[in-house]
């Protein structure tokens, strides 16, 4: 399959507790994307990376959140000491240059209790 | 900033025709998506408009009016299969999406 994954795709956590999702891109994708989504709403956008550089944060992105790419392929999201509201769907997204479409990922789907 | 709206419910008959409409107010425009969306499933591209004018693509039409900030998604000859939901997303500085809540496409026989 070449298409963007996402890993794990469920996460359960205590609150408190770090996590880390993963995503691959599609190879040869220079745009990586990262976007949360919370139930009955759409996807919003957390940050980008083109190749290694992460180019834009949302203000969304509190300071528990960090998102590395550092070889320029995939990409890491942590979520330090985690709180109810992160509970969302984190969708991971890839483009070609010169390619306005983003093609997404599963989703890795977190849960904090 | 960037505001997106379309119509939060939808409910149409199998092979009826349905257009969700989505109007936005953005500080920068690259383009307008369609996207759908299953529950519990990634969006799945359907159209793209940057220019005005209808797009068609088989049973999936879009149509994009950017002086109105204005566009429709026109679903034709409707399937079980396409109750989803349908996101309206506006391309802004580094092609960075800003999507709508989603429209929630409800088919009926």
């Amino acid at each position: 399959d070449t298409g963007v994954s996402q890993d794990p795709r469920h996460k359960i956590t205590k609150r408190g507790q770090n996590v880390t999702f993963r995503c691959d891109p599609i190879s040869e994708h220079n745009r990586l994307y990262w976007y949360r989504q919370t139930l009955g709403q759409g996807p919003e956008f957390l940050t980008y990376f083109q190749n290694e550089a992460q180019l834009e944060k949302s203000r969304l992105l509190s300071d528990r959140f960090s998102a590395e790419r550092p070889k320029g392929s995939f990409s890491t999201l942590e979520i330090q000491r985690t709180e109810q509201g992160d509970s969302a769907m984190y969708l991971c997204a890839s483009s070609f240059p010169g390619i306005v479409e983003q093609f997404f990922g599963p989703g890795t789907r977190l849960t904090v209790l | 900033g960037q505001n997106i709206d379309q119509p939060t419910e939808m409910t149409a008959t199998e092979g009826a025709i349905v257009q969700i409409n989505c109007t936005y107010q953005t500080s920068g425009f690259n383009g307008l998506f369609w996207y759908q969306q299953h529950a519990g499933e990634a969006p799945t591209f359907l159209s793209y408009n940057v220019l005005d004018g209808l797009e068609e693509k088989g049973r999936f039409s879009s149509f994009l009016s950017r002086s109105k900030g204005y566009s429709y998604l026109l679903l034709k000859e409707l399937q079980m299969k396409d109750s989803a939901s349908y996101l309206c997303a506006v391309s802004g500085g580094g092609n960075k999406l800003t999507f709508g809540t989603g429209t929630q496409l409800k088919v009926e026989l």
